[in-house]
Formats: structure tokens, C-alpha cells, sequence
């Protein structure tokens, strides 16, 4: 079964653009939640999407956002880089299912991350 | 607070067990897991508990948990070269699909 794949795996930017990640899962995980690694903050959980609805969000500003495909595959969007959001951007995928009335996260298995530069 | 908290360096010689400890905050944690990243790369899963377990092994992995101290360690039997990584450990959230990271433990072997 192949991995998580993210595209491209680096990618250098200026300040002020904008940039696009891609991610596609696991066969089967219908979960994708995105992460941002930098040496000062460590790692940080950006959002969770499920279904083609986001369904968790961690801290960041709203230049950060995200969706998902009808096929599972997502994409984060970066506007108006700042020189702070060069980092490892991983993206990781899931399988969810149901108890009762919650739904339940399984492993997250990651991929190789998409090396981001801003200049 | 969300911290998760783990030392920050190891360092052992080959052959030798290595112990990597963390503490975590969210006693609702469903899963919790160590991840390993080698440099330059992604996060690969090493393995994860239950939190209604006490201890899990996998070959030369073992994982304790103490749910009462939020305390979890991970053990690597007779470590080798290859093993030199930065160890992460992480609990879930949010009906499991958000993880929080500790800040790594950095392991490296000496042969």
C-alpha cells in the first residue's frame, strides 16, 4: 500500500506570495490533518479535514487555510508568506469510524513533508 | 496547557538499552505514540498504546505507560547506529485526530 505523498517536496518563495501544498493519503483514510515543524516552535497541529469539511483547527492566522477533494486528497494555502512560516510542512492521513455518537481518530501515519523556504 | 514533555538528549553506546521518557497533560488521551524522524524526513510511526494499556512490545520497543503520573517511556533494546534520530512523543485530541507533540529527544548512539 504506498504512503502518504505531499507535493512538492521543496519549494522557495518571497515574502508576500502565496503557495499551495498537496497531500494525498493513504487508500482508505478518509482523514488529513496538516502540521508545521520549525526549530523554535517545534510541532504544531495547523487542521484536520475530513469528508471535505474541516473538522479541527489549531492556532494559526487565517493566511493559513486548507481543503479537501472528494477523492481525500488536500491542499494547504499559504498567503502572503512571511519570512516565520518557512518550516517542514507535514501532512499526515487517518482512517476515522464511529462509537456511538463520536467519531474516533485511528493512527496517523505521516508523509516526507514539503520543505518551504520564504525569502 | 497542551505541553507534552520529554528530555532532550540521549546518548548511548551501541548495544546498550536506551530509555526515553515523557510526560503528557490530557488524561482523556485515547492514543498516544512515539514517532521517530530521522534527519531531513518525515515522521515515521514507531508505535503507539492505548491508554487503557499499561504496556505494549514490539520487537525491540517497549512502551510503558503510567496513566495515574501521565507518564510514558520508550524502550530500545540493544540500540545500534541506526537508531540515532530524534524521538518524538505525542497524545491525541480531539476525538484523536489532532496530536500534541513534545519537543523531541534527540538519541544519538555511539558505536
Amino acid at each position: 500500500k504506498a504512503g502518504v505523498t505531499q507535493t512538492p517536496r521543496y519549494l522557495i518563495k518571497t515574502r508576500g506570495q502565496q503557495v499551495t501544498l498537496s497531500c494525498s493519503p493513504i487508500s482508505g483514510h478518509r482523514s488529513v490533518s496538516w502540521y508545521q515543524q520549525t526549530p523554535g516552535q517545534g510541532l504544531q497541529f495547523l487542521f484536520e479535514y475530513f469528508s471535505e469539511t474541516q473538522r479541527n483547527k489549531g492556532n494559526f492566522p487565517g493566511r493559513f487555510s486548507g481543503r479537501q477533494f472528494s477523492n481525500s486528497r488536500s491542499e494547504m494555502n499559504v498567503s502572503t508568506l512571511e519570512l516565520g512560516d518557512s518550516a517542514l510542512y507535514l501532512c499526515a492521513s487517518s482512517r476515522l469510524w464511529t462509537s456511538g455518537s463520536k467519531i474516533v481518530g485511528d493512527t496517523q501515519y505521516f508523509g516526507p513533508g514539503t520543505r518551504l523556504t520564504v525569502l | 496547557g497542551e505541553d507534552v514533555e520529554q528530555s532532550l538528549f540521549l546518548s548511548v553506546r551501541e548495544g546498550d538499552s536506551s530509555v526515553i521518557n515523557c510526560t503528557y497533560t490530557d488524561s482523556s488521551s485515547t492514543y498516544l505514540y512515539w514517532y521517530k524522524q530521522e534527519p531531513g524526513a518525515g515522521l515515521q510511526l514507531l508505535t503507539y498504546i492505548f491508554s487503557n494499556m499499561d504496556m505494549k512490545q514490539d520487537q525491540r520497543l517497549t512502551v510503558l505507560l503510567n496513566k495515574k503520573d501521565k507518564h510514558l517511556s520508550l524502550r530500545i533494546a540493544d540500540t545500534q547506529t541506526g537508531d540515532s534520530a530524534i524521538y518524538f512523543c505525542a497524545e491525541s485530541k480531539e476525538n484523536g485526530n489532532k496530536l500534541v507533540f513534545g519537543a523531541g529527544t534527540i538519541l544519538r548512539v555511539k558505536s
